[in-house]
């Protein structure tokens, strides 16, 4: 079975801090994504990667940057955490194909900005 | 940018009933369309999908429709179980990204 798993279940953080996001897979997968999901609007895309050191923006990139120095593994950082990037984060994985293959999510971070 | 509409945000069903959520695209480009299913403190996972070249898509108890002319896409939930209850999230993609809807609380009373 895929695995994806995500660092944190639950995170607080303060206003103006720094903030890493882990995500790990371990099916080998090119593409690994980083969502974040809010009541009513979704699961809206930040980031996505398809292969190591690469990364292009999603639709919400702003306020985030990734870092993918390694297949298995996707980061995505909040260089200075704001209240209005309290939110669930979601993680994904998936074969090559960037849009016709399942992703696998992992169970979420929920990240509180104080 | 793709949209994609999701209704109704949220569905309560008896045991045994039917279910149907029902989503809209603007981007003619979009040709793939998966469902995906979050249960509570878990991430979504796909439960079907379908192509543009495909009209409808059934797996036992669920089944997906699509009419590309129309630009709206549905998820048919049949004899639902309480094991059903959970957030649904239509999605619609074209190469290179998926665009989800709002998502649907789906509760399936016993």
């Amino acid at each position: 079975d895929v695995k994806v798993t995500q660092s944190s279940r639950y995170l607080v953080k303060r206003t103006g801090e720094k903030v890493f996001l882990e995500c790990v897979q371990d099916m080998d997968h090119e593409n690994m994504f980083w969502y974040r999901q809010d009541p009513g609007l979704g699961l809206r895309l930040i980031y996505f990667s398809y292969d190591v050191k690469m990364k292009e923006k999603g639709d919400i990139p702003e306020g985030y940057s990734v870092s993918r120095e390694k297949k298995e593994r996707f980061s995505l950082i909040l260089e200075s955490a704001s209240t209005n990037q309290t939110s669930m984060y979601l993680c994904a994985s998936s074969p090559p194909g960037l849009v016709y293959n399942e992703q696998f999510f992992g169970p979420g971070t929920r990240l509180t900005v104080l | 940018g793709e949209n994609v509409e999701q209704h109704p945000s949220t569905l309560s069903v008896q045991e045994g009933d039917s279910a149907v959520i029902k989503c809209t695209y603007s981007d003619s480009a979009s040709n793939y369309f998966p469902w995906y299913k979050q249960e509570l403190g878990k991430g979504p996972q796909l439960i079907i999908d379908i192509r543009s070249n495909v009209g409808e898509k059934k797996d036992q108890r669920i089944a997906v429709t699509l009419n590309k002319t129309a630009k709206h896409f549905s998820l048919h939930i049949t004899e639902t179980q309480p094991e059903d209850s959970a957030v649904y999230f239509c999605a619609a993609g074209s190469a290179r990204q998926l665009t989800f809807g709002s998502g649907t609380q789906l509760t399936v009373l016993p």
